[in-house]
């Protein structure tokens, strides 16, 4: 257990289908990421919060939609998925400025059908 | 702008062989370096770090040097072993402030 939960760690879903991932830290960190991992694809950056503020969004499709309610806890909702949305989706946290690089959650793997 | 580049996979040896995998950085300023590991099925873990130029990272028998004057920070392992079969990401970070840039990670499969 690394200090970052991920819930579930595998997902399939419908095209039509709403789901959320969870994510939760508990190491007190103030910075949430959500990172998408493909098969034969870089590690990509979606979403970044500090303090509970979204400060990046990388071009992300509408289709997901994050929400950080406290600094514990980050979700990604999602809904209308296509196929090649399907991927590992990883969460990490980190304290701004520590230096002390990111801790990763065990990630959600989905599969949209 | 600040990226990382690493050696493609993927890599496969022997049990007990030594094992390199390249990673060159470009950066301004003076990044913080970093390896992480994923075993199958699982997230990243974080392997090493490196702080500042000609520390010396190390964890697990790998070990990788932050080299200023080449903007690298290969990882090393001495003998490897079949449990050490993952995928390594380099990653730097800029400002000490959580912006981690990663390679694009490296396949290692180590058969007995």
């Amino acid at each position: 257990e690394t200090g970052v939960t991920q819930t579930p760690r595998h997902l399939v879903m419908g095209m039509t289908n709403k789901k959320s991932l969870k994510c939760e830290q508990h190491l007190g960190h103030n910075a949430m990421y959500w990172y998408k991992q493909s098969a034969k694809k870089p590690l990509e950056l979606m979403f970044v919060y500090n303090f509970k503020e979204q400060t990046e969004n990388n071009s992300v499709p509408s289709r997901f939609s994050p929400e950080c309610p406290n600094s514990s806890h980050l979700f990604l909702h999602l809904h209308t998925l296509q196929p090649e949305d399907s991927a590992l989706y990883l969460c990490a946290s980190s304290q701004e400025d520590n230096g002390l690089g990111y801790t990763f959650g065990s990630g959600t793997r989905l599969t949209v059908v | 702008g600040d990226s990382v580049t690493q050696m493609e996979g993927p890599v496969t040896l022997s049990e007990e062989a030594f094992l390199t995998i390249n990673c060159t950085y470009t950066a301004t300023g003076y990044p913080s370096l970093f390896w992480y590991v994923q075993y199958p099925g699982e997230g990243l873990q974080l392997l090493l770090k490196a702080t500042k130029a000609d520390d010396k990272g190390s964890n697990k028998g790998f070990e990788a040097t932050y080299r200023k004057e080449t903007t690298s920070f290969h990882l090393e392992k001495g003998s490897v072993q079949v449990s050490d079969s993952a995928v390594y990401f380099c990653a730097l970070d800029q400002t000490g402030a959580n912006n981690l840039f990663f390679g694009t990670g490296t396949r290692l499969t180590v058969i007995p």
